[in-house]
């Protein structure tokens, strides 16, 4: 089944205890990227990745940082987290072909983080 | 300034009636996709469908249909017959040929409620 996988669903954690969240796919999609969603601000795009070893900042990149040493891998580090990025986060990827019929982004199915 | 205005925050509908979503979005660009996610209570993020920019042609599927109106930007989704089970929150998103980081430009959503 094609699918996005996040790591760890939910995790409640303190203030200044690094953390990573991983993501993976499974199709082969060359685009990979991770949002934030919080009430009254809607979905926001952190960092994103258009290929192996190819990052780049969204919209809200402070706080975060990413790798892609694998294609399939994307993992979201939080090298020394705050209660402000108590937050849901979604990891998306897409393929970079928008002649697919399907194209479209697929997502995880979240992570929920509480940074006390 | 905000791309993507839903506005409708919430809906509240009896089973079997026909509901609209509405989606109006803002671009320069003349090339764009646009597409709708669904969020159900368990909080993941479905995708639904994708429209470019140069395709005028309306959808349907099974109960779900799209009307995308290039001189109103408005890409409005109906529920023909809705059921419990579409009870959730739906999300349109722009995506424009110009961001270099293919951003999801999210609107914040309409919460659908559907009572039996």
């Amino acid at each position: 089944e094609a699918q996005v996988t996040q790591n760890p669903r939910y995790l409640i954690t303190v203030t200044g205890k690094k953390l990573t969240v991983t993501c993976s796919q499974n199709m082969n999609h060359e685009y990979m990227s991770w949002y934030r969603q919080d009430p009254g601000l809607g979905l926001r795009q952190i960092y994103y990745s258009m290929n192996v070893e190819v990052t780049d900042k969204g919209d809200v990149p402070e706080g975060y940082k990413v790798s892609r040493k694998e294609k399939r891998n994307f993992p979201l580090i939080l090298e020394s987290p705050s209660p402000n990025q108590t937050s849901l986060y979604f990891c998306a990827s897409s393929s970079l072909d928008i002649s697919l019929t399907n194209y479209g982004y697929t997502f995880g199915s979240g992570t929920r983080l509480t940074i006390v | 300034a905000q791309k993507v205005t839903q506005a409708q925050t919430e809906i509240s509908v009896v089973e079997k009636e026909d509901v609209t979503l509405d989606c109006v979005y803002e671009t320069r660009d003349t090339t764009y996709y646009l597409f709708w996610y669904k969020q159900p209570p368990s909080g993941e993020l479905v995708f639904l469908i994708r429209r470019n920019s140069f395709d005028e042609q309306n959808e349907i599927s099974g109960r779900y249909s799209w009307n995308f109106q290039k001189s109103t930007s408005s890409f409005n989704f109906t529920i023909t017959a809705s059921q419990v089970v579409d009870s959730a929150v739906y999300f349109c998103a722009l995506s424009e040929d110009s961001n270099s980081g293919y951003a999801l430009n999210f609107g914040k959503g309409t919460s659908l409620l559907v009572t039996p």
